[in-house]
């Protein structure tokens, strides 16, 4: 069965620090995989996707991921963390007849 | 432009009533969904059109009635819902299904069902 499985609930980080958020998947074929982040009371906003073409994928607002089929691994990271990076952040893997299948989803907590 | 709007931003209605959420986008995408939102929760599926026809319906109750009218607007409509019907209802599109084309998303409608 295709999943994703987002390790940490919750993350916390100081602000201009690195920011590293898990997320591993489950499937049989060569997956499709997103990044989402949502914003308190907002919808969602893709972040970046990964379709085998580099397995480092660049997203917007300086975050990428890095596709690690050994590991199955899709985390996702960036450099130095911002105030405003406070959200919540879903993986997604795309399923047959174009489902997404998202994770629990990961709180990040930017401190200053 | 990559937005899809959609209203009211907040519904508060009674188990009695009728209303209806809306959605539009304009990219030219042939695929859009509904999915709900509880919280604290990620979104789950309810349903997809293609085309402006139904393609999936994630087994949700009768009393979400979806409706395409065109290729730029998606309707739910909403029929004597229960207060665990209570959720952030997001709409989504992309270029078609079936492929692994991005889904862009709505702000969403909070509803509130006393």
């Amino acid at each position: 069965a295709q999943s994703v499985t987002q390790l940490d609930s919750h993350v916390s980080v100081s602000e201009g620090t690195p920011v590293l958020l898990r997320c591993n998947y489950s499937s049989s074929y060569s997956p499709s995989l997103f990044w989402y982040v949502q914003h308190p009371n907002k919808g969602l906003q893709l972040l970046l996707k990964y379709t085998s073409a580099a397995t480092l994928v660049k997203g917007i607002n300086g975050f990428e991921a890095e596709f690690k089929k050994s590991e199955t691994s899709f985390h996702l990271t960036k450099p130095s963390a911002h105030m405003s990076d406070a959200a919540e952040y879903f993986c997604a893997l795309f399923k047959y007849g174009n489902k997404l299948v998202f994770g629990a989803g990961t709180i990040l907590r930017v401190k200053s | 432009d990559t937005e899809v709007t959609q209203t009211p931003k907040h519904l508060v209605m009674g188990m009695t009533n009728k209303k209806s959420l809306k959605c539009e986008q304009h990219m030219g995408h042939r695929a859009m969904y509904w999915y709900k939102q509880k919280a604290k929760k990620p979104p789950e599926l309810m349903f997809v059109y293609s085309y402006e026809k139904l393609s999936i319906n994630e087994s949700v109750p009768s009393r979400f009635s979806p409706e395409c009218p065109n290729s730029s607007l998606l309707n739910l409509h909403l029929h004597a819902l229960q207060p665990e019907d209570s959720a952030l209802y997001l709409c989504a599109s992309s270029q078609q299904q079936g492929t692994d084309d991005e889904q862009y998303f709505g702000p969403g409608t909070r509803l509130t069902v006393t």
